[in-house]
């Protein structure tokens, strides 16, 4: 069964760049989720998308920004990287209307900041 | 607010006894409930949820949750445990907001860790 893809896997910028995360969800869900997990953290939500528009939003640095597409994939893009911004970013899907309420993740983007 | 708590960092197993990792939950309203597993350096696999129905919820690989709403507990059991099943359990909560796309609450993880 096809799951959620997210690229590039792994990722190294240096502090004050930029960096594009993208998620690919599962055929037919309609809305994606970003979450942060911090070395020995658990998963921390950052924002989620359902039908391309912004649905909800947590603990997300201004410095982030994310929109979801046409085609429904989603891209999480980092301005002004931190060191602190070290961590592994997962994407979820799902899809509300067909009552599922759970959500499939991504293998997730780590995400290294030097 | 919705939340879990996990109030185990770690548990240790012998292969082939039954496994409890514990979780209990404090919601408003009804209680969306899931467990996540996370192998080393991979992503978070969804096990089960609780939604209405049977307390008794059969997930994968094995797993079974029991839903006590007297206690507020969500605990994730496993009959007889296989060294496999060593990685992080993540306990979850739905968040009970009216977004169509609400999200979920993470407890802080249990290792738990399968001896031979």
């Amino acid at each position: 069964a096809a799951g959620v893809i997210q690229s590039p896997r792994h990722l190294i910028k240096e502090k004050r760049e930029t960096a594009t995360l993208k998620c690919y969800p599962i055929p037919r869900h309609d809305t994606v989720y970003w979450y942060q997990q911090g070395p020995g953290q658990d998963p921390q939500f950052l924002i989620s998308f359902y039908e391309k528009m912004q649905s909800d939003k947590g603990s997300i640095p201004d410095r982030f920004s994310a929109q979801q597409f046409s085609d429904y994939h989603s891209e999480l893009n980092m301005s002004s990287l931190e060191l602190g911004d070290s961590a592994l970013y997962f994407c979820a899907s799902s899809s509300p209307d067909r009552g599922l309420y759970e959500q499939y993740f991504g293998p997730g983007t780590r995400l290294t900041v030097t | 607010a919705q939340s879990v708590a996990q109030p185990e960092d770690q548990v240790n197993v012998a292969e082939g006894n039954p496994l409890t990792v514990k979780c209990t939950y404090s919601v408003s309203g009804n209680p969306y409930l899931f467990w996540y597993v996370q192998y080393p350096n991979r992503g978070l696999q969804f096990l089960l949820k609780y939604i209405t129905g049977d307390n008794l919820v059969k997930g994968s690989y094995g797993f079974e949750a029991e839903f006590n709403k007297s206690q507020t507990s969500f605990h994730l059991k496993k009959p007889s445990a296989l060294v496999s099943d060593s990685a992080l359990y993540f306990c979850a909560v739905r968040d009970s907001g009216y977004s169509s796309a609400s999200k979920i609450i993470f407890g802080s993880g249990t290792r738990l860790s399968i001896r031979p």
